[in-house]
């Protein structure tokens, strides 16, 4: 079956620490973005990928970085510059004139 | 820049009643628009596409108004299991690059 896959579901990170989620898709998609959402808040873009070999900021890049080395493949690294990285955190793909479709999501706590 | 407005509500509403949402984008050049529902804790999955000036499945009806920049989703005849967050999404193409954006959500809960 063709998707998109986020792992892991739950992941806790102590203060300080680098932690990367990944995000996997089989969809043939050149798209895939990364967001955030904050409870009761909407989602807000990280970082977006067009293109192998190339990605751009979105809204609330600082403390983030990624890769795109692999079409399948968009990792976030969550940095230890991110000061408030508790969070949910969404990994989407899209294809030409298609809707995006999402992973399951990567509930990030800081203890 | 580009945004998408959406009233957070909640909407609370027996079962059987007629809701609408309303969403307002800034973006005029934007040519399809979504529609998105996002249960609590769970990732977004997609409700309806809008391309021309709505769209109809079952209990629900998206339409578009583009003079006037909004796009209505109604639910007729609501459940329980409609209880959820709604997501307004709207594509923005430019400078090379494709992003959706995303309103906050309108959060309807169907009360028995």
């Amino acid at each position: 079956d063709g998707g998109i896959t986020q792992s892991p579901k739950y992941l806790f990170r102590k203060e300080g620490q680098n932690v990367t989620l990944s995000c996997e898709q089989n969809l043939n998609h050149d798209a895939m973005y990364w967001y955030r959402q904050d409870p009761g808040q909407g989602l807000r873009l990280i970082y977006y990928s067009q293109i192998v070999n190339d990605f751009q900021k979105g809204d609330i890049a600082e403390g983030y970085s990624v890769s795109r080395e692999k079409k399948e493949s968009f990792p976030l690294t969550v940095t230890s510059a991110q000061k408030n990285p508790t969070a949910f955190y969404l990994c989407a793909s899209m294809g030409a004139n298609t809707e995006a479709f999402f992973g399951q999501g990567t509930r990030l706590t800081v203890v | 820049r580009k945004e998408v407005e959406q009233d957070p509500g909640p909407f609370n509403v027996p079962e059987g009643a007629t809701v609408a949402f309303n969403c307002t984008y800034s973006n005029s050049a934007s040519q399809s628009f979504f529609w998105y529902r996002q249960d609590c804790r769970k990732e977004p999955k997609l409700l309806m596409s809008v391309y021309s000036s709505g769209n109809e499945d079952g209990r629900f009806t998206a339409q578009l108004n583009r003079a006037s920049q909004y796009i209505s989703l109604l639910i007729r005849d609501s459940k329980l299991s409609d209880s959820a967050t709604y997501l307004c999404v709207v594509p923005y193409s430019g400078a090379g690059s494709y992003q959706l954006t995303f309103g906050k959500g309108t959060k309807l809960s169907v009360i028995p």
